[in-house]
């Protein structure tokens, strides 16, 4: 099982520019999560995802947008980059409920 | 709310000395509690876990962590460290509201001196 990947692993984007941030699991979990993490700060939880077709918002959801077409898929699109949006973002899967949480290796994003 | 706090933003220690770092939370519900580590440039991985019964967790290579309810703690601690334990620990609650998300502490960095 290759778990949770992520890509890219870095990109550098101009300030208004758009992208989408690619995971995927093989786990068959339903539950899957979009975190940011600033130093000092933890993780953040921009956006989840309860099963394919369902997606709500966390704790910092403005200028990201989701969705979950297929269970394994749960892409994260930002729309006109800002550098506050300037950080390592994290996907995550799991089984929900009280259970761990499955993480890919990060995509660090830099907007300039 | 669920609310998270780590005490210690950054812990030095040398190698071979014990090391507890602290984590206390905040529920007005039954609790789900982790630790995870993450090494440089990695995603975060499961360290341990409380779920229910005994409160004293162990991981795999010698960490454990005390749920003490009376306290709202759940610290984590190894009595000898290795360089290789050098990384960044965050604890993490998870309760029965809010469609069990799971709250992140901000993390403590423990670097291990030789």
């Amino acid at each position: 099982n290759a778990g949770v990947t992520q890509t890219p692993k870095f990109r550098i984007l101009k300030i208004g520019q758009s992208m989408t941030l690619q995971c995927t699991q093989d786990m068959n979990h339903n539950y899957m999560y979009w975190y940011r993490q600033d130093p000092g700060m933890g993780l953040k939880l921009i956006y989840y995802s309860v099963g394919a077709g369902i997606t709500d918002k966390g704790e910092v959801p403005n200028g990201y947008n989701v969705s979950r077409s297929t269970t394994e898929d749960f892409p994260l699109r930002l729309e006109l980059a800002a550098p506050s949006q300037t950080s390592v973002y994290f996907c995550a899967s799991g089984a929900g409920g009280y259970n761990e949480q499955f993480f890919g290796p990060g995509t660090r994003l830099t907007v300039l | 709310a669920q609310s998270v706090t780590q005490l210690d933003s950054q812990v030095p220690v040398f190698e071979e000395a014990p090391v507890e770092l602290r984590c206390n939370y905040s529920s007005s519900v039954s609790v789900y509690l982790f630790w995870y580590v993450q090494y440089p440039n990695q995603g975060l991985q499961l360290l341990l876990k409380y779920l229910s019964g005994s409160t004293l967790v162990e991981s795999i290579n010698g960490f454990e962590a005390e749920f003490n309810k009376s306290q709202t703690s759940f610290h984590l601690r190894k009595p000898s460290v290795h360089i290789s334990d050098t990384a960044e620990y965050f604890c993490a609650v998870s309760g029965n509201t809010g469609g069990f998300k799971t709250i992140f502490g901000a993390g403590t960095r423990l670097f291990v001196k030789a």
